[in-house]
């Protein structure tokens, strides 16, 4: 069965201590791995999509990396405003186009 | 406007009674999704639309739920004869087509007393 895994759950960073997210999957024939940012009260906003091992995508202080079994969100210098629960998700077995979420990872950023 | 928009925000519903939802997609987006997305979970996917044509309601967890497209654009996902476990965020998302990234609205809350 597919199945997307996120750790941790939760994390509690000092504003500027950079650390990565971690997002594993099992799913056959990947068409790629999108990574959302979620805000409470919010919808998922979409943050990058990677669709081959050893690529990568930046957005500010964000940087996505794809392995063939996971991929890393690593956030440097974080700042209070990077704080929202990060989620990872990747289309269902072929031929769906429908995405399998992981639970998320709520970071908290503190001054 | 530019973005998923989904009403209500809120909607409080008695058990029993029959609820609807409802979507308006980004401008020109052939594909539409609903998903399910219980506190502190990710989102799970109810059903598919790529224009009109319902293509993936394998996400829809009993005959209660019903989804329509019926001109291609907005959306509407009925819930009949609601129970307490239906209380969750209902999340719209659109694409481009299947393949591009899913843009998400902010959702319905539905809560069932």
């Amino acid at each position: 069965e597919d199945q997307v895994t996120q750790s941790p759950e939760a994390l509690r960073l000092q504003e500027g201590e950079s650390s990565s997210l971690n997002c594993s999957y099992t799913v056959s024939g990947l068409r790629g791995l999108f990574w959302y940012r979620q805000d409470p009260g919010k919808g998922p906003e979409f943050l990058f999509t990677l669709y081959s091992a050893g690529e990568e995508k930046e957005k500010e202080r964000l940087k996505a990396t794809l392995t063939k079994k996971e991929s890393f969100l690593h956030i440097t210098a974080p700042k209070p405003e990077d704080s929202a629960t990060y989620l990872c998700a990747v289309p269902l077995d072929t031929g769906r186009r429908a995405l399998t979420f992981g639970s998320g990872t709520r970071l908290q950023v503190q001054p | 406007g530019a973005g998923v928009s989904q009403s209500p925000r809120y909607k409080v519903a008695k058990r029993g009674q029959d609820v609807a939802l409802r979507c308006d997609p980004i401008s020109g987006h052939v594909s539409l999704f609903w998903y399910q997305q219980a506190l502190g979970q990710g989102p799970e996917f109810l059903t598919y639309f790529q224009n009109e044509a319902q293509l993936d309601k394998s996400g829809l967890p009993s005959d209660r739920f019903f989804a329509e497209r019926p001109e291609g654009s907005v959306s509407t996902l009925k819930i009949q004869r609601t129970q307490q476990e239906d209380s969750a965020v209902y999340l719209c998302a659109s694409s481009q087509d299947g393949n591009q990234p899913q843009h998400f609205g902010d959702g319905t809350r539905l809560s069932i007393l």
